[in-house]
């Protein structure tokens, strides 16, 4: 069955730099969740699509931007980035809202140097 | 605001043994889901399995079971014949039925299962 993609899988940039990731979901889902998991630490919510418009906003920085477009897939874009912002990011995608499962993808490993 | 959490930083036992665990939580909701995630050390989220906070019945995937105790706001996950495969970071995370649907995730477990 096919899965959550997402790219790159790894990303090294250095501090006040851009880092733009991608998000494909899983055919026929509509709902995107982004995801940051710090070291040692459980996934904090991002934010969230449905549908190409956002849901739900949780503790994004406002350096950080993303968007869903027509073919579902989503980008998160982070700017200025810092060393904070070392971390592994998840996107994870769902057949709309109401407590269905969300499916994460594998992960971006950011490291900001 | 939903609260979840998981009192066991670290579990360990020996493959083939039985293993709970623990997860409680905060909420005012009274429709919700629960879900069991494993993370192995790939680092991907897998859904273990998931409750429906108005069904009675508990919630069972092949050995990983729950026992939902509703009144008590507990969501105790049983895994039983454990595999050395089993060894992972284990999350218990909430959603509710209607609102904001992002996942609030406990600390996790860290589970190790030894030959």
């Amino acid at each position: 069955a096919a899965g959550v993609i997402q790219s790159p899988r790894h990303l090294i940039k250095e501090k006040r730099e851009t880092a733009t990731l991608k998000c494909y979901p899983i055919p026929r889902h509509d709902t995107v969740y982004w995801y940051q998991q710090g070291p040692g630490q459980d996934p904090q919510f991002l934010i969230s699509f449905y549908e190409k418009m956002q849901s739900d906003k949780g503790s994004i920085p406002d350096r950080f931007s993303a968007q869903q477009f027509s073919d579902y897939h989503s980008e998160l874009n982070m700017s200025s980035l810092e060393l904070g912002d070392s971390a592994l990011y998840f996107c994870a995608s769902s057949p709309g809202l109401a407590g269905h499962e969300q499916y994460f993808g594998p992960g971006t490993r950011l490291t900001v140097t | 605001a939903q609260t979840v959490t998981q009192s066991q930083p670290e579990m360990s036992v020996q493959e083939a043994e039985t293993v709970t665990l623990s997860c409680t939580y905060d909420t005012s909701e009274n429709n919700y889901y629960l879900f069991w995630y494993k993370q192995p050390p790939s680092r991907q989220m897998i859904l273990v399995i998931r409750q429906e906070a108005y069904k009675q019945q508990n919630a069972t995937e092949n050995r990983f079971s729950v026992n939902f105790q509703k009144a008590a706001k507990s969501f105790s996950l049983k895994i039983s014949d454990s595999q050395l495969g089993d060894t992972a970071m284990y999350f218990c995370a909430f959603i509710p039925f209607q609102g904001a649907q992002k996942l609030v995730f406990g600390q996790g477990t860290r589970l190790t299962i030894n030959p």
